[in-house]
């Protein structure tokens, strides 16, 4: 199985920082990675497709970047709103694995 | 407005059977897998398995093979099934509206919390 790694575990930083999380494949996966917010109750919301596509209507501070076994989600100007816990997700055809999280602490 | 609305808490007994409900509406269902995913309480996102509703092909981590997903197009709705219930169940477990192959889950239910105690 393929196994993902986020790093750091939390970060804690000021409005306006630029943020950056990184996930890490066991082994390559090519561009099949997404990028999800989740806030204290509620369900998760999808902010990167295949490694670098912003979802509609997400803000254009997120980027994600990387392929094969490294990428990387970026906030460039971090807001009050980006609290909450980031998880990259593998996705294939026949599965899925997430990273364990990264929670954002705003300063 | 695409929407997948869950069914309530539950609250069961360790030995139990549960099923609980993934409704689709706003979009065609069968032109969309649904996964469902775990969040034990404090903990991170665990991807269950998968089903496409217009041939029921089910896929499952192998971590999941307790479980068994399933859907019902003629409603709508997909379905997570237990048969034996142990309180390690108790956990959210989210639905979530998956496009295809090529692309990640889009839509999420609400969640439905499962807990399981003597």
């Amino acid at each position: 199985d393929i196994q993902m790694t986020q790093s750091p575990s939390t970060l804690s930083a000021s409005v306006k920082d630029r943020v950056t999380i990184t996930c890490r494949a066991s082994q390559s996966i090519s561009s099949w990675l997404a990028w999800y917010q989740q806030k204290p109750g509620k369900a998760p919301k999808l902010l990167i497709y295949k490694a670098s596509n912003l979802e509609s209507g997400v803000p254009s501070r997120f980027s994600g970047s990387g392929s094969g076994t490294e990428f990387t989600l970026t906030i460039s100007s971090l807001q009050p709103d980006d609290f909450g816990t980031y998880y990259c997700l593998h996705y294939n055809s026949y599965s899925g694995t997430f990273g364990q999280g990264t929670k954002v602490e705003i300063k | 407005e695409v929407q997948l609305v869950q069914s309530g808490a539950e609250v069961k007994k360790p030995g139990g059977s549960l099923r609980i409900s993934c409704k689709g509406s706003g979009y065609s269902f069968t032109k969309y897998w649904i996964t469902w995913v775990r969040q034990m309480p404090g903990k991170g996102l665990e991807w269950m398995g998968r089903i496409d509703p217009s041939d029921s092909y089910t896929t499952y981590s192998p971590s999941f093979q307790g479980v068994t997903i399933s859907a019902d197009k003629s409603i709508s709705t997909a379905y997570l099934q237990w048969s034996s219930l142990k309180a390690s169940d108790t956990a959210m477990y989210y639905c979530a509206r998956r496009p295809g192959i090529a692309a990640p889950d889009d839509y999420w239910g609400q969640g439905t919390l499962v807990t399981v105690s003597s």
